[in-house]
């Protein structure tokens, strides 16, 4: 069985600090990776996706992945309380279907 | 923008009944997607297709049907709904290997 694990929180961080949210997964053939925000009674939006070594940055959202050590992060800077939501990391597996596996995802709560 | 629409927001039966959840998605993407979210489960593949009339079982098909006649189209289908299959129901399409679309979802209950 292939695994996406998160740590299921809540993340506390006060407005203005860096959230960050951690992501491990078990196929190490993995090349495709994705985090979503999901807001309460609402269905989960793509915030950056990351296919290769590195970090991808994109406004105040940076993606980090290491294939050797098989985690993928997401860096939310100068965290506001608009960012508190559910945070779902997505690893896509290659082949003829590309069906993803979600993490349980990680409850983000920023404070003022 | 990508559009992935679903015929209901929240719907209610009762035990027994066959229900039919619709998504329409209008950007030609191949493969579709339905989900149930649970509090504490996370999202669970139900059944997904990557081409017309092609499906394929997720982790928890048991329960349920689905049908793609039309590219655009991916139905789910609860044969007799039971009250175990009380969740929100997602549905989402995507190119091969890049991001999922999500639609509104639906929250069912089955009394």
């Amino acid at each position: 069985q292939k695994e996406v694990e998160q740590n299921s929180g809540p993340l506390s961080v006060p407005e203005g600090a860096i959230a960050s949210l951690n992501c491990t997964y078990s196929d190490r053939v993995s090349q495709s990776f994705f985090w979503y925000r999901q807001y309460s009674g609402k269905s989960p939006e793509l915030i950056m996706s990351i296919y290769s070594n590195g970090d991808k940055e994109d406004g105040r959202f940076t993606a980090q992945l290491n294939k050797a050590s098989q985690y993928v992060s997401l860096l939310i800077r100068d965290s506001q309380p608009s960012d508190s939501a559910t945070y779902l990391c997505a690893v896509n597996r290659p082949g003829g279907s590309y069906i993803p596996t979600f993490g349980r995802g990680t409850s983000l709560i920023v404070h003022p | 923008d990508v559009k992935v629409t679903q015929s209901s927001r929240y719907l209610v039966k009762r035990t027994g009944e066959k229900v039919f959840l619709e998504c329409v998605q209008d950007m030609d993407h191949e493969n579709m997607f339905w989900y149930r979210q649970d509090p504490g489960l996370g999202l669970r593949l139900i059944y997904f297709s990557y081409d017309v009339k092609m499906k394929e079982k997720g982790d928890i098909p048991e329960g349920y049907s689905v049908s793609r006649e039309k590219k655009e189209r991916f139905s789910l289908i609860l044969e007799s709904a039971s009250t175990n299959q009380t969740s929100m129901y997602l549905c989402a399409s995507s190119e091969r290997g890049n991001e999922q679309f999500f639609g509104p979802g639906t929250r069912l209950t089955v009394l």
